[in-house]
C-alpha cells in the first residue's frame, strides 16, 4: 500500500494555542490531499481537500479561518488548527487522492 | 445527492463468516471502498471495487452490484482480531472525494 506519513500522532494543548499537523505522501506525488475529522464512535467526516499550489476548498460548516491548509508541495500538505477550543478535540486523518485511497496514521487532538 | 446505508453493529462467532452489507445511492459512481477501522486507529485499506462481481483477497471478499447499489464484505474464517468497525465508501466521480456510510461495528466472541 501506499505510504502516507502524519505526525504527530497526538498533541495535547492549551485552549487558544495553535497546533499544526503535517501529512507527507512518500512515495506518491499527491496533486490533491484530503483531510477528514472523526469524533469517538462517528465515522469520518471530509473537512476540506487541498490541492497542491492553489487554496483549499472547505466542506460546508467548517471554518477555513479556524483550519488552515497548506498545500505547497506535491508530497506535503499541513492543517493547522488555530486558536485550538476543547470543542476541537478530535481525530484528524489525511488521506492522498489517487486511485487507491489510503489513509495516514492520524493525529489525536486533545485540547484543555 | 448522496446516501450510504449499512448495519450500525453486528456480532459473529470465531471461525465463523460475516456479510456486511452496504446500499448507496449517489449521483455519480466511481468505485467503492472498504475499510477497516481498530479503535483508536486510522482505517486501513481491504477493498475496492469499480465494476460489477466479486473480489477475493484471502478471507475477505467484496461484491459490487451498481445496477442495484449494493455491496457487500464477506469476512471468513473470523479471528478475534476481526472485531473492528468496517467502513464502506462511495468515490463521487465529479470531485474524487470519499463519502463514508456509519460504519458498521463488528464484535467477534469465541
Amino acid at each position: 500500500g501506499a505510504v502516507v506519513s502524519q505526525h504527530p500522532s497526538w498533541v495535547i494543548c492549551k485552549s487558544g494555542t495553535s497546533v499544526k499537523i503535517e501529512c507527507r505522501s512518500l512515495d506518491f506525488q499527491a496533486t490533491t490531499m484530503f483531510w477528514y475529522r472523526q469524533f469517538p464512535k462517528q465515522s469520518l467526516m471530509l473537512m476540506a481537500t487541498s490541492n497542491e499550489g492553489s487554496k483549499a476548498t472547505y466542506e460546508q460548516g467548517v471554518e477555513k479561518d479556524k483550519f488552515l491548509i497548506n498545500h505547497a508541495s506535491l508530497t506535503l500538505s499541513t492543517l493547522t488548527v488555530t486558536s485550538a477550543h476543547p470543542e476541537d478535540s478530535s481525530f484528524y486523518i489525511c488521506s492522498p487522492s489517487r486511485d487507491i485511497q489510503y489513509f495516514g496514521a492520524g493525529t489525536r487532538l486533545s485540547v484543555l | 445527492g448522496q446516501n450510504i446505508d449499512q448495519p450500525t453493529e453486528m456480532t459473529a462467532t470465531e471461525g465463523a463468516i460475516v456479510q456486511i452489507n452496504c446500499t448507496y445511492q449517489t449521483s455519480g459512481f466511481n468505485g467503492l471502498f472498504w475499510y477497516q477501522q481498530h479503535a483508536g486507529e486510522a482505517p486501513t485499506f481491504l477493498s475496492y471495487n469499480v465494476l460489477d462481481g466479486l473480489e477475493e483477497k484471502g478471507r475477505f471478499s467484496s461484491f459490487l452490484s451498481r445496477s442495484k447499489g449494493y455491496s457487500y464484505l464477506l469476512l471468513k474464517e473470523l479471528q478475534m482480531k476481526d472485531s473492528a468497525s468496517y467502513l464502506c465508501a462511495v468515490r463521487d466521480i465529479y470531485t474524487d472525494k470519499l463519502i463514508f456510510g456509519t460504519g458498521t461495528r463488528l464484535q467477534v466472541f469465541p
